[in-house]
């Protein structure tokens, strides 16, 4: 099993510019997430999924938007690039409710000039 | 709002020393609380807490949680170099969102 993957590792953005954070599962996870890691703070959830084709808003959602097409994937995509942005991402997924079992991705790190 | 609070902020120890992290939470419909290592890239999974005075233990690490108090702490007893990460707690709420609530972390230096 690959686990969770992350695509890409880095990425540079301009402001205004759009893109898409890939994540992928092979581990048949129900719940999927994304998160944003910022200096100094614990991570904070953007979305999450229970599954393929329901999504839900965390706690900063702005900005970004997802969706879930497939048990396996789980993209985030930012509509208009923002320096505010700026920031580590990490998707993670884990079997049903059982939050325990999240396992994290190896993170996409972003910075938006 | 959910919030989780972890202290110190940062640690400087040397080898053989033990820590002790804390962590104090207010979470709403609190279900349980969650330890993770973080070194370089993604955090790691190390314990759940859902009853209050039940110790965890792995190897050299063990944490307890206190709900009456709303307080968990981390122990790391002889501490090593591969100790050295961020620690991160997160409580976990039984609220619409299904989230955790992470702390911002403590980040533990471990000397030789």
């Amino acid at each position: 099993n690959a686990g969770v993957t992350q695509t890409p590792k880095f990425q540079v953005l301009k402001t205004g510019q759009s893109m898409t954070l890939q994540c992928a599962q092979d581990m048949n996870h129900e719940y999927m997430s994304w998160y944003r890691q910022d200096p100094g703070m614990g991570l904070r959830l953007i979305h999450y999924s229970v599954g393929a084709g329901i999504t839900d808003q965390g706690e900063v959602p702005n900005g970004y938007n997802v969706s879930r097409s497939t048990t396996e994937d789980f993209p985030l995509r930012l509509l208009s690039a923002a320096p505010s942005q700026t920031s580590v991402y990490f998707c993670a997924s884990s079997y049903s409710d059982r939050v325990e079992t999240q396992y994290f991705g190896p993170g996409t790190r972003l910075l938006v000039l | 709002e959910d919030k989780v609070v972890q202290s110190p902020l940062s640690l400087v120890v040397h080898e053989g020393d033990t820590v002790t992290l804390n962590c104090s939470y207010e979470v709403t419909n609190f279900r349980s609380l969650l330890w993770y290592k973080q070194e370089k890239k993604a955090p790691t999974f190390l314990f759940m807490l859902t009853s209050s005075g039940i110790e965890k233990k792995s190897g050299r690490l063990s944490s307890i949680l206190d709900k009456k108090e709303l307080f968990s702490i981390l122990n790391i007893t002889a501490t090593q170099t591969g100790d050295s990460a961020i620690y991160l707690c997160a409580g976990w709420g039984r609220g619409s969102a299904r989230q955790l609530t992470f702390g911002s972390g403590t980040q533990l230096t471990v000397l030789p």
